[in-house]
């Protein structure tokens, strides 16, 4: 257990609806990064997120955004959901803001859209 | 931009046989981190290398950074089962940014 959660575990939802990932860091984490796991592929690095300011984005759709609140819970936000957005979503959380603390995953939220 | 290039992209060994795989970056690194990820997993990460050629080791695993700082390898010797899953890299330049590898899925055939 890495300490971070996430929820829900699944979401199933139609093509143009909207949803929202949530995610909860390590206790004493300041930063959340968002990934995007399609099948067979590589993580995406979506955005990052330091002590409630956005500090990175990475290959982050516009249709996609993220906020980090003041007790440093952070949610994803997707809207207008395609086909092509169905896949894992991990949310990973560090101390620190650089890259040299190690990141602590979550265990994922997988999104299927039909 | 910097590019972080993992191969090979897939591996099938017979247990007991070494496996490695490589990561290779277009531009020197800061530090490179490794994470594995079991099948239906999620990332955990490993290992942290930020010297010019240093060796970590963690049991049956050997980790290496290259002298220039472009490069890095990840060793298994005797593989196991318990081995199976992707292993990624993730590489930091000077903007500390992490750039991540498309990973190595290792298959392990008791």
């Amino acid at each position: 257990d890495s300490g971070v959660t996430q929820t829900p575990k699944h979401l199933i939802t139609a093509t143009g609806q909207r949803v929202t990932l949530r995610c909860s860091p390590r206790s004493g984490d300041l930063s959340v990064y968002w990934y995007q796991q399609s099948l067979d592929q590589g993580l995406q690095f979506l955005i990052h997120y330091y002590n409630g300011e956005e500090r990175a984005k990475g290959n982050i759709l516009e249709r996609f955004s993220a906020q980090q609140f003041p007790d440093l819970h952070s949610e994803l936000n997707l809207s207008s959901l395609e086909l092509g957005d169905s896949a894992l979503y991990f949310c990973a959380s560090s101390v620190g803001t650089s890259s040299t603390y190690e990141q602590y995953f979550g265990p994922g939220t997988r999104l299927t859209v039909t | 931009g910097q590019q972080v290039m993992q191969i090979p992209q897939y591996q099938h060994v017979q247990e007991g046989e070494d496996f490695t795989t490589y990561c290779n970056s277009s531009t020197t690194l800061s530090n490179i981190q490794w994470y594995k990820q079991r099948p239906g997993g999620h990332p955990v990460f490993l290992i942290q290398l930020v010297k010019s050629g240093e060796v970590k080791k963690q049991k049956r695993l050997t980790f290496q950074f290259g002298e220039a700082k472009k490069n890095s390898s990840l060793h298994i010797t005797a593989t196991q089962t318990t081995d199976v899953g992707t292993y990624f890299c993730a590489g930091a330049g000077n903007n500390r940014k992490l750039i991540w590898g498309l990973g190595t899925s290792l298959a392990v055939n008791p």
